[in-house]
């Protein structure tokens, strides 16, 4: 069965520090590869997505994340974190069965806390 | 324009009770889906419509839960004889027709709580 594993599940940053939240899944076929975002009482949010081409996307608010295919990861990155980045992150990938439809798998979530 | 909307936002009930929780997609949004995010764990898939069928009910924990949505639209989401283990909070999504069908947009949740 398809799995997302989010290696760290909180993760403690001063404001300006830079961030590196690891997402790694075992599906070995075609996949789209996402990150959502969940800041403190909203809902989740899309915060990038990776499809097909470059291996490197930029999504909102500066972050952005490196497919690398050999090593079945989709790592989510930002140079330097702010005090409102504090939030719960998951990492998501999507299956294509028959038929065209899909569902998202997503990873356990980090919990990434910046103070300022 | 609105995004995915869900009620009740809270749903506090007793062991025992059913309860229905109601999503309504954004407009002209062909595929809904239904996702349970637990204390302390990620999100769980539960079923998939496209239009009013369910062609994925792979995820729903038990016969207790069942889903339906009429008229391409609302879906409801029915918990029979809840349990404690059902607490969680119950997220929707939808995503339009074609390619970018790949793209899922969430509700803010209902919470469900059962005592």
């Amino acid at each position: 069965a398809q799995s997302v594993s989010q290696h760290n599940h909180h993760v403690i940053l001063s404001e300006a520090a830079s961030l590196e939240l690891g997402c790694n899944y075992s599906y070995g076929g075609t996949v789209n590869l996402f990150w959502y975002v969940q800041y403190p009482g909203q809902h989740l949010q899309l915060l990038l997505k990776y499809f097909s081409g470059d291996p490197l996307v930029k999504g909102i608010k500066g972050f952005e994340a490196e497919f690398i295919k050999s090593k079945f990861s989709f790592n989510l990155r930002k140079p330097s974190v702010q005090w409102s980045d504090t939030a719960e992150y998951f990492c998501a990938v999507r299956t294509v069965f028959s038929g065209g439809y899909n569902k998202l798998i997503f990873g356990a979530g980090t919990r990434l806390a910046v103070h300022p | 324009g609105a995004g995915v909307s869900q009620s009740p936002s809270n749903k506090v009930t007793e062991k025992g009770k059913d309860v229905e929780l109601r999503c309504d997609p954004i407009s002209g949004h062909t595929a809904l889906y239904w996702y349970r995010q637990s204390l302390g764990q990620g999100l769980e898939f539960l079923i998939y419509f496209q239009g009013n069928s369910a062609p994925d009910k792979s995820g729903l924990p038990s016969d207790r839960f069942s889903a339906e949505r009429t008229g391409g639209s609302v879906s409801t989401l029915t918990i029979q004889r809840t349990q404690q283990e059902d607490s969680a909070v119950y997220l929707c999504a939808s995503s339009p027709p074609g390619r970018a069908q790949e793209t899922q947009y969430f509700g803010p949740g209902t919470r469900l709580l059962v005592l």
